[in-house]
């Protein structure tokens, strides 16, 4: 069975601090797709990046960035010099083929000015 | 290019009565998943349309159905609503070649009294 697992339930940081949300994935397929989202409070998931399993290389786009590990299971989620406009519930993701997501419990982002 | 959407955005409906949410995916894209979003159960998928095909589908009870049309745009219904279908109802649109990027509309909030 497939299973996502977000430990942090809620982080709280100062803008301008880094923050890193983890995700921990289970999955018997060789083949699999990890994604995040964000989820602001106006309730629309926004796609923030997808990754198959065979890419392990680190992706980098503005203050975010990925790292992702086979060996642990893991694709961390980091936002480098946080801003209050980044407060939201990030949600990790699996799929295994189709388009059927599995979701973890999301991790609630807040940022202080 | 327009994004997904979803109408109505909000909903309120009683017990044992029945309900119609409508999706429009981003044009050229032919695949329309639903997902139900409660505080107690997180994200989780209901089923997935692919040329007015259903292609998948999660463990919700015969009460919950959907369908597709040519045009790709999809429904889901609820008959004879209970309370614990109050949730948030989002609807993805894909491309629909397995395991693509979904993009999500706003989602439509169903309050069942």
């Amino acid at each position: 069975a497939q299973k996502v697992t977000q430990a942090q339930t809620e982080i709280s940081v100062v803008e301008k601090e880094d923050v890193t949300l983890d995700c921990v994935y289970e999955t018997r397929d060789t083949t699999y797709y990890l994604f995040w989202y964000k989820q602001p409070p106006s309730g629309e998931l926004v796609f923030l990046i997808r990754r198959n399993s065979f890419d392990e290389q680190n992706e980098i786009s503005g203050r975010y960035s990925w790292n992702f590990q086979k060996s642990t299971s893991s694709f961390n989620f980091t936002i480098t010099a946080s801003q209050v406009v980044d407060s939201a519930v990030y949600f990790c993701a699996l799929t295994g083929g189709t388009d059927k997501l599995i979701f973890g419990t999301g991790t609630r982002l807040q940022v202080f000015p | 290019k327009a994004g997904v959407t979803q109408t109505p955005r909000y909903l309120i409906k009683t017990r044992g009565q029945q309900v119609t949410l409508s999706c429009s995916p981003i044009s050229g894209h032919r695949s329309v998943s639903w997902y139900q979003q409660t505080p107690g159960q997180g994200l989780q998928f209901l089923f997935e349309y692919f040329s007015e095909t259903q292609r998948n589908k999660g463990n919700f009870p015969g009460r919950f159905s959907g369908r597709q049309f040519s045009n790709s745009r999809s429904e889901m219904n609820v008959s004879t609503l209970e309370l614990g279908d109050s949730a948030l109802y989002l609807c993805a649109s894909g491309v629909g070649t397995g395991a693509d990027t979904q993009y999500f509309g706003p989602g439509t909030r169903l309050t069942v009294l």
